[in-house]
């Protein structure tokens, strides 16, 4: 069964503190890997999609970063408006998932001035 | 803004009763997705349609159905309402059947 799990559940950090959101999967064939970013009430919004490991993107004070098993999201010197809910989803190679995305839980992320 | 609109933005009904939820997909995109989220459960994939079809279900219950019409937008429709139905429902757009889905605002339910 595809799964992922994020970890840590919640970060708080200090503003200026780096640091790194992990992301594990387990997949019967990864055709993608996508982070988003949601803010309270809102829809998820579309950060950066991973397609084989060794990629990395970046966008602003964040990186993501992907090998067989896992995925990171670096955060550099985060800003209090870096303050959302991160969440990670992976999509199958398996043609029955019709290119459906299953996600983590998502982990918190709280920067404090 | 993603271009998919979702309506009512919020919703506060009654235990045993019924709502529809409409969804307006980014143009040209003829995927549409379904998804609940919960405090506890974080997104469940609910139905997936493309360009008119039923494609893929997950963990919908028999009280819920969905459609997509011609024109693409999609409705959700959820009968027999329990409190445990209360969530934000967000529909997602995508071209096709691969690559990022981007999703609308949602709609908060509140099952009374």
């Amino acid at each position: 069964e595809d799964q992922v799990t994020q970890s840590p559940e919640a970060l708080r950090l200090q503003e200026g503190e780096s640091s790194s959101l992990n992301c594990s999967y387990t997949v019967s064939g990864l055709r993608g890997l996508f982070w988003y970013r949601q803010d309270p009430g809102k829809g998820p919004e579309f950060l950066f999609t991973l397609y084989s490991a060794g990629e990395e993107k970046e966008k602003e004070r964040l990186k993501a970063t992907l090998t067989k098993k896992e995925s990171f999201l670096h955060i550099t010197a985060p800003k209090p408006e870096d303050s959302a809910t991160y969440l990670c989803a992976v999509q199958s190679n398996y043609g029955g998932s019709q290119g459906n995305l299953i996600f983590g839980k998502g982990t918190k992320l709280s920067v404090k001035p | 803004d993603s271009g998919v609109t979702q309506t009512p933005k919020h919703l506060i009904t009654a235990t045993g009763q019924r709502v529809t939820l409409r969804c307006s997909p980014r143009s040209g995109d003829l995927s549409v997705y379904w998804y609940q989220q919960s405090l506890d459960q974080g997104l469940q994939f609910l139905i997936q349609y493309y360009n008119g079809e039923e494609r893929a279900k997950g963990n919908i219950l028999e009280r819920f159905s969905a459609q997509q019409f011609p024109d693409l937008h999609s409705e959700l429709n959820l009968s027999s309402l329990e409190l445990g139905d209360s969530a934000l429902y967000f529909c997602a757009s995508r071209a096709g059947q691969a690559g990022e889905l981007f999703f609308g605002e949602g709609s908060r339910l509140t099952v009374l």
